[in-house]
């Protein structure tokens, strides 16, 4: 079974452009939760959807924004980039089932700002 | 306030010896679960063992196993028989179930070092 893909592995961008980062989770898999991570802040929950809906939000500005396709693929989306959005993103998915506790992460996308 | 700690930063271990590393979390949610996590220079988490609050029984996963003590709110990671390969950081996590979805919090994590 193939796991969770995140495309691309590597982004850089300039500040004030807007980036779109891609995940696809684990066949069946219908949650998948984006986390940031940096060195100053550790990992931090973006938001969580669940067959196309938006389930939870991490505190982070309106400039982060996310979406589910029907085949649960998720896209997250940062407009107006800042220095600060320096960071790997990594993306989760889960059965979200009641014995199925497990997320599984991918291999995260390293977005550099300049 | 800090939902997950680990409070050590850094920590070496001798090749083939046992290592803890420390969690403890704060909760008022009676039911939660919780997670530990490799992350090698990769970048690529991966999950290495789970413990629900209410089960009675410390989790293991072969060389991996969860010291839980409920009424101290720890979940200590304990690897035995260290190998270079765990070279990596170790993040603890939580999930309150009364958080509709599926968010983990994560703590800062443990940066493990193994020496030949």
């Amino acid at each position: 079974k193939a796991g969770v893909t995140q495309t691309p592995r590597y982004l850089i961008k300039t500040r004030g452009q807007q980036v779109t980062l891609s995940c696809s989770p684990i066949s069946g898999h219908r949650s998948v939760s984006w986390y940031q991570q940096t060195p100053g802040q550790g990992l931090q929950f973006l938001f969580e959807y669940f067959s196309e809906t938006q389930r939870n939000k991490g505190n982070f500005p309106g400039r982060f924004s996310g979406r589910q396709f029907s085949n649960s693929r998720s896209e997250m989306n940062v407009s107006t980039l800042e220095l600060g959005d320096s960071a790997l993103y990594l993306c989760a998915s889960s059965l979200l089932a009641v014995d199925s506790y497990e997320q599984y992460f991918g291999p995260g996308t390293r977005l550099t700002v300049t | 306030a800090q939902k997950i700690t680990q409070t050590q930063p850094g920590m070496f271990v001798q090749e083939k010896e046992a290592v803890t590393l420390d969690c403890t979390y704060d909760t008022s949610d009676p039911s939660y679960g919780l997670f530990w996590y490799k992350q090698p220079s990769s970048g690529e988490m991966i999950f290495l063992i789970y413990q629900g609050s209410y089960d009675q029984q410390n989790a293991t996963e072969g060389r991996y196993s969860l010291n839980f003590q409920k009424a101290r709110k720890s979940a200590n990671l304990v690897i035995s028989a260290s190998q270079l390969g765990d070279s990596a950081m170790y993040f603890c996590a939580m999930r309150e179930v009364s958080n509709a979805g599926n968010m983990l919090t994560f703590g800062g994590g443990t940066r493990l070092m193994v020496k030949p």
